[in-house]
């Protein structure tokens, strides 16, 4: 399958800092990345699309200015937290289609662990 | 929107028994139906996926089906081992634009020996 690295996997930062989650597809290139956010013991909630070339679009209730997404070329796409809080704190994931798999078949990063204190 | 609900939450079973987890979704327009399997700490992995154009998908262990007049699909392994405890999202392919995967609130498999 394809290939999707994220970074970092684990980030411990200050409250009111910004962090910045970097999302690539190594051996393909995705127009759209997803990211989603997971709560422990919690399923995976979309959070965000990311598009090559143009504006995010955001799930109900995500805040676009704290959740700054860009999707600079075909294999990177970057979520930046704003403004860190404690609430913030959970494991964000990005993910890419393949279109070599008929544009169907999702494949995930391996996840970022983000703390703040 | 695309909406999944996934029975049970936790499921135990003895080693060599059969598992079943089943899904249902609200958009009769989605059409294809994947589910992962997620480790403790690491990434979700696909182990197999269905279309709606098709009823029934093995692979060795794996099987998924999928009745779209009900809109529920289930995935079903048999023979479990200690390895398959994990936790097993279903997932739905919100139709139109991005086609957005909407996950289920996940199944922990606990295989015991």
């Amino acid at each position: 399958g394809a290939v999707v690295s994220q970074h970092p996997s684990w980030v411990i930062c200050k409250s009111g800092t910004s962090v910045k989650i970097e999302c690539r597809s190594l051996d393909f290139q995705a127009t759209t990345m997803f990211w989603y956010r997971q709560f422990p013991k919690q399923s995976l909630m979309l959070m965000a699309t990311s598009n090559e070339g143009s504006k995010a679009t955001y799930e109900q209730g995500v805040e676009k200015d704290k959740f700054l997404i860009n999707h600079a070329s075909l294999t990177l796409s970057t979520l930046t937290v704003t403004s860190a809080h404690p609430e913030d704190s959970s494991f964000y994931i990005c993910s890419a289609r393949d279109i070599r798999y008929s544009g169907e078949k999702l494949f995930f990063g391996s996840g970022t662990q983000l703390s703040v204190l | 929107g695309e909406n999944v609900e996934q029975h049970p939450s936790t499921l135990s079973v003895q080693e060599g028994d059969s598992a079943v987890i089943k899904c249902t979704y609200s958009d009769s327009a989605s059409n294809y139906f994947p589910w992962y399997k997620q480790e403790l700490g690491k990434r979700p992995q696909l182990i197999i996926d269905i279309r709606s154009n098709v009823g029934e998908k093995k692979d060795q262990r794996i099987a998924v089906t999928l009745n779209k007049t009900a809109k529920h699909f289930s995935l079903h392994i048999t023979e479990t081992q200690p390895e398959d405890s994990a936790v097993y999202f279903c997932a739905a392919s919100e139709s139109g634009g991005y086609n957005k995967l909407i996950f289920g609130a996940g199944t922990r498999l606990a295989v015991h020996p």
